[in-house]
Parts: structure tokens; sequence; C-alpha cells
């Protein structure tokens, strides 16, 4: 398999814009997860999904960041409007459930930039 | 929720040593992960490993669940295994993260 692959790698935009960030999980994977990670609160469970369902949305920031999943293979994170302060590699994880949310593969991360 | 707390916070290795990291945790988990974080940015899983002992070429990892730690030993150190590690535990279906260790092998 190809792994987790997330697009695009590299995102430099200006403040008020919107930012869609994608990704493609490990095929037969059914868990979905999106992390951010900045210097200063290092890494932070963003949202995840379970079989393309939104579990638990509590690390979302406010709520100018959405998410959706609307297949098995694709999901999205979209910024609107983005600020400054997003700013940060943006990681897309999946795993395949064990009764936990078992091992974890994370794709390469999108850097994103806002000016 | 719980804290995860990772030692050392950095660590500078000469090319050969060996080093143990630790990751301590203050409550029960379901799971533990290890993550190395190249110098590049990616995220590799080392071990999933919620107890036991568990070994993969230079790297081997112990999980003892009932006293809330895991080991992370990097045996023969090399200037690849430069970069950041973190454990991870899953609490409550999540998995949250460590600070992290920075490791600088020098040749």
């Amino acid at each position: 398999d190809a792994g987790v692959i997330q697009s695009p790698r590299h995102e430099v935009t200006e403040m008020g814009q919107e930012v869609t960030l994608r990704c493609k999980p490990i095929s037969g994977h059914d868990y979905l997860f999106w992390y951010r990670q900045t210097m200063m609160r290092g890494l932070e469970l963003l949202i995840y999904f379970n079989n393309n369902v939104p579990i638990d949305d509590s690390g979302m920031p406010e709520d100018r960041f959405s998410a959706k999943m609307p297949n098995a293979s694709f999901s999205t994170l979209k910024i609107q409007p983005s600020e400054p302060r997003d700013s940060a590699v943006y990681f897309c994880a999946s795993s395949l459930s064990r009764g936990t949310t078992g091992e974890l593969f994370f794709g390469e991360g999108s850097r994103l930039t806002v000016l | 929720g719980i804290q995860v707390e990772q030692s050392p916070p950095d660590l500078i290795l000469q090319e050969g040593a060996n080093s143990t990291l630790r990751c301590n945790f203050s409550d029960s988990v379901n799971n533990l992960q290890w993550f190395h974080q190249n110098p590049w940015g990616q995220l590799i899983n080392l071990f999933y490993i919620p107890s036991g002992t568990k070994q993969n070429g230079r790297l081997s990892a112990t999980t003892v669940a009932t006293e809330r730690y895991s080991l992370l030993y990097i045996s023969s150190s090399q200037t690849t295994d430069s970069g950041v590690y973190f454990c991870a535990v899953e609490y409550g279906n999540k998995l949250v993260f460590g600070a992290g260790t920075i490791l600088r092998v020098k040749s």
C-alpha cells in the first residue's frame, strides 16, 4: 500500500483565504485522524472519524475549522477564513481498529503558512 | 486528563552509543505507541506496545503498564537515528502524545 497520502505538502496563503487540506487513508483502515503540530503546543488531535463518521471534534480550535469524510478513501480539513496563528503542520493518520484506535500510520504532513 | 511525560527532553549522543528514552503516564491506558519524527518532519511508527517487550533491529521497547511507563532502547546509534521520539498513549479512544525527546547523534 502507498501509505497515507496528503496534499498539498506545502501551502502558503494570505490571511482570510480559504485553505483545504486533503487526505487519502490506507485502504481498509476504518479510523482517520487529523492532527496539528506546532512548536508551542506539540501534536494536537483535531478530529477523528470512524467508518467515515466524525466521532470527536472537540480538538477543532474554532468554527473556522471543518472536516469531512465523504467516503472511506478521502477526507478534507478546511480552514475558512485562515489566520496567521493557523500556521502549522497538519498531519492525517489512519488505523485499523482492533477494539481500540489501533496502530497509527501518519501521512507526510501539509505545512501551512498563513501570511 | 492524562499526563504523558517524556525524558530526557533532549539528548546528544556520539555515533555508536546506546541510549534509553523514557515515557511516564499518569493513568491506565489501552495501548502505547512510539514514533520517530525524522529531520524532514515525517512521523514513523516504531512500536505498538501496550505491554511487554518488542525488538526491531537496533531498537527495542518495553512497556510496564502496571507501573505506567515505557522505555525505548536505541543501541549502536547512527546519525540517521536523529530526530524527535514521541510516545503516545491511548486514553478514552484517543492517542495523547508526549512532548517528545530530541535526539542528536553526532558522527
